[in-house]
């Protein structure tokens, strides 16, 4: 079992819709939680990252962290076709180790 | 300001070669951090500096090595190239020591053949 689990899709919706991206983990040791979007053939750019549990939003972007369930969220209001990329979630420990990042979601938001 | 640039962009080698990669970090940020991406998969750690000292290391074989200079900028050598090594190697820089935001660069996509 990989410590990150995230379903690579794709995922396909219209223009406007909300969009729902998840990850499951199994590391306890985790304590901070990201997310990335990476557009085909770039670097990823950090969208978000939370620490505790609960919700943290920033413009269309709402961020999710359910430690008891192993569980992190990602909500996308009022889509839009340039928010079409591969997401990522990361998550890390307290101390030096780097990041552990899921397969990424490919999303394809329809016109 | 500018953001995590590296270099080459692209680059083909041939198995057996040895290959370096550099990057320089957003200006003030004193860590960098080595990332490998396969294609379909999310980037895999490798190596962490703070302050031109490791800090961190994933679970890559002795040929990998990096460095940080003292102007924060770094480098990542590999020695002996396997067909496998081709991958987007991706470099990260951080404000702190805590690693919690990690900005990213473009990236340099490897070719081995």
């Amino acid at each position: 079992q990989k410590e990150v689990e995230q379903d690579p899709g794709p995922l396909s919706v219209p223009e406007g819709a909300i969009v729902s991206l998840n990850c499951t983990y199994s590391n306890s040791a985790f304590q901070y939680f990201m997310w990335y979007r990476q557009y085909s053939r770039k670097g990823p750019e950090l969208l978000m990252y939370t620490y505790s549990s609960g919700n943290k939003e920033d413009g269309r972007f709402t961020a999710q962290v359910d430690k008891s369930s192993k569980y992190i969220s990602l909500f996308i209001r009022d889509s839009q076709p340039s928010d079409s990329a591969t997401y990522l979630c990361a998550m890390k420990g307290g101390g030096a180790d780097g990041l552990t990042f899921g397969k990424g979601t490919h999303l394809i938001i329809q016109p | 300001d500018a953001g995590v640039t590296q270099s080459p962009t692209h680059l083909i080698k041939t198995r057996g070669q040895h290959v370096t990669l550099r990057c320089s970090p957003i200006s003030g940020h004193k860590s960098v951090s080595w990332y490998q991406q396969v294609l379909g998969q999310g980037p895999q750690f490798i190596f962490q500096y703070y302050e031109k000292e490791e800090r961190g290391r994933g679970n890559f074989p002795d040929r990998f090595s990096a460095r940080q200079f003292p102007n924060y900028s770094s480098e990542l050598n590999v020695n002996a190239l396997l067909l496998g090594d081709s991958a987007l190697y991706l470099c990260a820089s951080s404000p702190d020591r805590r690693w919690r935001e990690q900005y990213f660069g473009p990236g340099t996509r490897l070719t081995v053949t």
